[in-house]
């Protein structure tokens, strides 16, 4: 499995405010996903990061608000942009390596977010 | 579209009591199911999965079976430790894509 690490670990911030969150892993994936986990909830995908185009965004969530790069096969940042209250949530990094349904997702360890 | 459900907690036992989490799905086509638990302050870890019917995953004493009849992969545990104590969650992967979606979660509590 990979090793994911995510910068940082957890931030305060304060609303209207942005910040880009990191996700780094230890060997090159095609497949790169951004959730997120609002409190005492479920894990949602917010995108699909690929390498060399534009980020699939799911239902819900818009590029304006979560910008994503993917600059390469083993890096990727999501900004959460103009943030409010609604925005403090645990943010994940997953990878996986080939695709297709039986294809296993790891996780980063989250970026805990709170917004004042 | 696919979804999860699982049982909600939490589920408070004592230490070498059985633990079953109960989890059915509805999706198209043949997904994939997986089991995924989260330790306090920790990122989200795979537990076990299967890829067809009748397949058992098996981990750290967890088992779970795809039960494509009953649309469930409920997870077991004949014995549990104060270390299980984490959220578990559900998933599943659907045929079409890359997807992941997640049940509701279950807090398990485990007292010594």
């Amino acid at each position: 499995s990979a090793v994911i690490s995510q910068k940082p670990s957890r931030d305060i911030c304060q609303r209207g405010t942005s910040l880009t969150i990191q996700c780094q892993v230890d060997s090159q994936v095609t497949m790169m996903f951004w959730y997120r986990q609002q409190p005492g909830q479920s894990l949602t995908l917010i995108a699909t990061a690929n390498q060399g185009s534009e980020a699939t965004y799911e239902s819900g969530f818009v590029i304006d608000k979560f910008p994503i790069s993917r600059p390469n096969l083993t890096f990727s940042t999501l900004t959460v942009s103009n943030m409010s209250p609604e925005d403090s949530s645990i943010y994940l990094c997953s990878v996986g390596s080939a695709g297709g349904r039986s294809d296993t997702q790891y996780f980063g360890p989250g970026t805990r977010l709170t917004v004042l | 579209g696919d979804s999860v459900t699982q049982m909600e907690g939490p589920v408070t036992l004592s230490e070498e009591a059985c633990l079953t989490i109960n989890c059915t799905y509805t999706a198209t086509g043949y997904p994939s199911l997986f089991w995924y638990v989260q330790y306090p302050g920790e990122g989200l870890q795979l537990l076990l999965k299967a890829t067809k019917a009748d397949d058992k995953g098996s981990n750290k004493g967890f088992e779970a079976t795809y039960r494509k009849e009953t649309t469930s992969f409920h997870l077991e545990k004949g014995s549990v430790q104060v270390s299980d104590s984490a959220v578990y969650f559900c998933a599943l992967r659907g045929a079409a894509g890359n997807k992941l979606t997640f049940g509701g979660g279950t807090r398990v509590l485990v007292k010594p």
